[in-house]
């Protein structure tokens, strides 16, 4: 139980376009989905918190209107990657948690974006 | 503010030998400990999670991890290792009550496992 699936597993596009990646929880309701990015080499970086029909929370540093983050349902959260430069380039990754207190956090698969 | 440190970055061990990954912690309450794995390419897995009780949590794979507060340590231990268990390993510290979360990543160790 308890899948994460994430969508496109990788994703290649040209400088000044958008890109859109899923989140999906297959098996339980997600009220709080967390998106994160992992540079080469490096640990994972907490992005935002999304939580079910309310705007994300961004942890510092994260332009809000570059990495738009949606959460329409209680198993989908989109991360959208808007004007991405090359240097948007890197591994997302979005992890759910089932809603009881001291439940883990399970991770999608991740999505590779290079930019060109 | 939390914090976790994996002091080794890259580690070498035959199969079938005994392996040890370090991991340290700084959290100003009662610190809830995990242990994750990553295949290249991939997400996550939990391999085992500590909230409170019995100090020597079982995870799944054959691994292990000891609390010891004392020490402010959470280190994993696999008797013995298979080649399979070649992977990115992160320790992870953090609080996860009601929709509230924020967990904070070590490094990783990366796990090298000789034949």
């Amino acid at each position: 139980g308890a899948v994460v699936s994430q969508h496109p597993s990788w994703v290649i596009c040209k400088s000044g376009t958008s890109v859109k990646i899923e989140c999906r929880s297959l098996d339980f309701q997600a009220t709080t989905m967390f998106w994160y990015r992992q540079f080469p080499k490096k640990s994972l970086m907490l992005m935002a918190t999304s939580n079910e029909g309310s705007k994300a929370t961004y942890e510092q540093g994260v332009e809000k209107d570059k990495f738009l983050i949606n959460h329409a349902s209680l198993t989908l959260s989109t991360l959208t990657v808007t004007s991405a430069h090359p240097e948007d380039s890197s591994f997302y990754i979005c992890s759910a948690r089932v809603v009881r207190d001291n439940s883990p956090l399970h991770f999608g698969n991740g999505t590779r974006l290079t930019v060109t | 503010a939390q914090s976790v440190t994996q002091p080794d970055i890259h580690i070498t061990v035959s199969e079938g030998a005994s392996l040890e990954l370090r991991c340290n912690y700084s959290y100003g309450a009662t610190p809830y400990l995990f242990w994750y794995v990553q295949s290249p390419g991939q997400g996550l897995q939990l391999l085992l999670k500590y909230f409170s009780g019995d100090t020597l949590v079982q995870g799944i794979k054959g691994f292990e991890a000891e609390f010891k507060r004392s020490q402010s340590s959470f280190n994993l231990r696999k008797p013995s290792v298979h080649w399979s268990d070649a992977a990115e390993y992160f320790c992870a510290v953090g609080a996860l009550a009601g929709t509230a979360s924020k967990l904070t990543f070590g490094t990783g160790t990366r796990l090298q496992v000789t034949l």
